[in-house]
């Protein structure tokens, strides 16, 4: 079946450093792929997708890349704030209808 | 902007109780969904639905059963709980045909003694 892998589970960084968290996916034919942060006690939002067409995308410190050659996709959070801890999620939107997500990886930023 | 609620934040029940879990959206999206969330295992797909009376099985439907009589509200129902249903329930819903970003409610913390 369709498979995610996101990595690593969990990511410890200091303040103002960068954070990068990657998915692999299965589906070949996935062209849209979005990532959502989870704060604690609330619930997850999309902060950043990608369509396929592109291989980057931006939106002030945080970054999407993918490579569809190699199934894979990335999120990038630069200049890290403390208020940017959550647990972030890929997902790998499939044919009809059906989400897979990844397991989460728990960013702590210390300050 | 979407919002998405669910009926209860919190909710303690007894094994063999029957649960109502109820998720209602003001977007007029087409699409809702059911997941559990526990630790380590992220967002598991129990049950959907693109229309009104329609709904598909999603990866871990087994205990669950749904209804959507109204295109606004989606509910999840428990028909006997049981302890290894004590999780984190997360209802969210979508627009079109498939391959959107999805808006979740604020989830029901469901703990089964």
């Amino acid at each position: 079946g369709e498979n995610v892998e996101q990595h690593p589970s969990t990511l410890s960084v200091q303040e103002g450093d960068s954070a990068v968290i990657k998915c692999t996916y299965s589906d070949s034919a996935s062209n849209y792929f979005p990532w959502y942060k989870q704060e604690l006690g609330k619930r997850p939002q999309l902060i950043i997708d990608i369509r396929s067409n592109v291989g980057e995308k931006k939106d002030q410190r945080i970054a999407v890349t993918l490579n569809k050659t190699a199934k894979h996709f990335s999120l990038h959070i630069t200049e890290t704030q403390p208020e940017d801890s959550a647990v972030y999620f890929c997902a790998v939107p499939l044919g009809g209808f059906k989400t897979i997500f990844g397991a989460g990886t728990r960013l702590f930023v210390k300050a | 902007d979407v919002k998405v609620t669910q009926s209860s934040r919190y909710l303690v029940k007894r094994t063999g109780e029957k649960v109502f879990l109820e998720c209602v959206q003001d977007m007029d999206h087409e699409n809702m969904f059911w997941y559990r969330q526990d630790p380590g295992l992220g967002l598991r797909l129990i049950y959907f639905s693109y229309d009104v009376k329609m709904k598909e099985k999603g990866d871990i439907p087994e205990g669950y059963s749904v209804s959507r009589e109204k295109k606004e509200r989606f509910s999840l129902i428990l028909e006997s709980a049981s302890t290894n249903q004590t999780s984190m329930y997360l209802c969210a819903s979508s627009k079109g045909q498939g391959r959107e970003t999805q808006y979740f409610g604020p989830g029901t913390r469901l703990l089964v003694l």
